[in-house]
């Protein structure tokens, strides 16, 4: 089916370094939302951005929905050891319809303290 | 417990064998989802449910998966005649009625299948 084209694949940083991942698809989206998913454990929802041009918060993490509603990034501030994990971008093209979410394939993140 | 609960955490079965995979939502979630993860993979839908009926099946990929809800809380993912390409951890989430519409999904740990 189709998916995100999400990069980087994977990686590799000290503690306490900013980390930038992004996500682009190839369709307009309406809707992107950042996921982590730690070993064993199904995705949690880290940041939702609704409109294009919009930046949102939430701690140390910052995403923004693209201008051209077809990218988002996110960043990761002054990294610490619990941020190891995969992060998945995921988005929805149909306004309203986030039942059906499409996903990346993942940035493993994985954090030398 | 607070959480989506699945069962069985881990599924080991032969080749066309018969598998059913079950999914316990948070309490008061009226949508249930089914999303499969391969190796490597983000997650697939599957299947979508509001209630007890299946508002959206499209992801299933052929006609040896099916999933009920008939009490519209706990879900059954049922697959037949398994294939080792069916191979992967299958994903349950539930969400509350703005959940459809923010993306907000909370999901349960997974069950990983394996035909041998």
């Amino acid at each position: 089916g189709q998916q995100l084209n999400q990069s980087p694949q994977s990686m590799f940083i000290q503690e306490g370094e900013d980390v930038s991942m992004n996500c682009t698809s190839s369709s307009i989206f309406n809707t992107w939302l950042w996921y982590k998913q730690d070993p064993g454990e199904g995705p949690v929802l880290l940041i939702a951005l609704y409109k294009a041009g919009e930046l949102t918060s939430n701690g140390r993490l910052t995403a923004q929905f693209g201008i051209t509603r077809k990218d988002s990034f996110l960043n990761i501030s002054a990294s610490i050891p619990s941020d190891v994990g995969i992060y998945f971008c995921a988005g929805q093209p149909n306004a309203g319809n986030n039942r059906k979410l499409i996903w990346g394939l993942g940035t493993s993140l994985a954090v030398n303290p | 417990g607070a959480g989506v609960s699945q069962t069985p955490s881990n599924k080991v079965t032969e080749k066309g064998k018969y598998v059913e995979l079950r999914c316990d939502p948070i309490s008061g979630h009226t949508a249930l989802y089914w999303y499969r993860q391969s190796l490597g993979q983000g997650p697939e839908f599957l299947i979508y449910f509001q209630g007890t009926g299946a508002a959206d099946d499209s992801g299933l990929p052929n006609d040896r998966f099916f999933a009920v809800r008939p009490e519209g809380s706990v879900s059954t993912l049922k697959i037949q005649r398994t294939e080792r390409g069916d191979s992967a951890v299958y994903l349950c989430a539930s969400s509350d009625g703005a959940g459809a519409y923010t993306g907000e999904l909370f999901f349960g740990e997974g069950s990983r299948l394996t035909v041998l």
